[in-house]
């Protein structure tokens, strides 16, 4: 079974922390790669996209390893507002079949 | 605005009803997807479209149904064969298969059967 494998955490870190989050995905041909986050009761929303090089976004950085099936998540200066679920995502072709989700890890910021 | 409506945001049901669903996208996105998703568990793929007129199951389609009649629509139907109804349901889109692929959601229904 095609799978992405994430610690469920929680991960509990004060304010200012750097926090990182890391998934494995079982499928080698896998072709794009999303962190989504999502509050609590609420909807998922696409965090950033994950790219062969890295990329980053303001206290964001995401980082694939296609080697190792390993995708990661890095934040720096965390706020009490990055409290969330954040869900490892990965799209196994390029058409318009479903993504496959992580079960996610849940991060608690803590002033 | 462009975006995915579901409604309504809560629903209550008798055991034993069928219930609907709605998932409206203004998006023009070809493919809509639904799943559910328990307390503290992980989303779960029910059904999913790539076109209109057609659709296939996902990992539990089990006492679900779907129509996909307009590309914006796609409802579901919950019926009295699904055991455990009570949970979160997402509906979401997913840009044109040219793109990387990324899906977007609806805020959801939560569905309690009582």
């Amino acid at each position: 079974r095609k799978e992405v494998e994430q610690d469920p955490g929680p991960f509990n870190v004060p304010e200012g922390a750097t926090v990182a989050f890391n998934c494995t995905y079982s499928n080698s041909a896998s072709q794009s790669f999303f962190w989504y986050r999502q509050d609590c009761r609420k909807e998922p929303k696409l965090l950033m996209s994950v790219y062969s090089s890295g990329n980053e976004d303001g206290r964001f950085t995401a980082q694939l390893n296609r080697a190792s099936q390993y995708i990661s998540l890095l934040i720096r200066d965390s706020k009490l507002s990055d409290s969330a679920t954040y869900l490892c995502v990965v799209k196994e072709d390029s058409g318009n079949t479903p993504l496959v989700f992580g079960k996610g890890t849940r991060l608690s910021v803590i002033a | 605005d462009g975006g995915i409506t579901q409604s309504p945001k809560y629903l209550f049901r008798k055991e034993g009803q069928n219930v609907t669903l709605s998932c409206e996208q203004n998006l023009n996105h070809d493919a809509m997807y639904w799943y559910r998703q328990d307390p503290g568990q992980g989303l779960r793929l029910i059904y999913y479209s790539q076109i209109v007129n057609d659709f296939q199951k996902g990992d539990i389609a089990e006492g679900y149904s779907v129509s996909r009649e307009k590309k914006e629509s796609f409802p579901l139907t919950v019926t009295s064969a699904q055991k455990n109804p009570t949970a979160f349901y997402l509906c979401a889109s997913s840009i044109p298969a040219s793109g990387k692929g990324e899906q977007f959601f609806g805020p959801g229904t939560r569905l309690t059967v009582l």
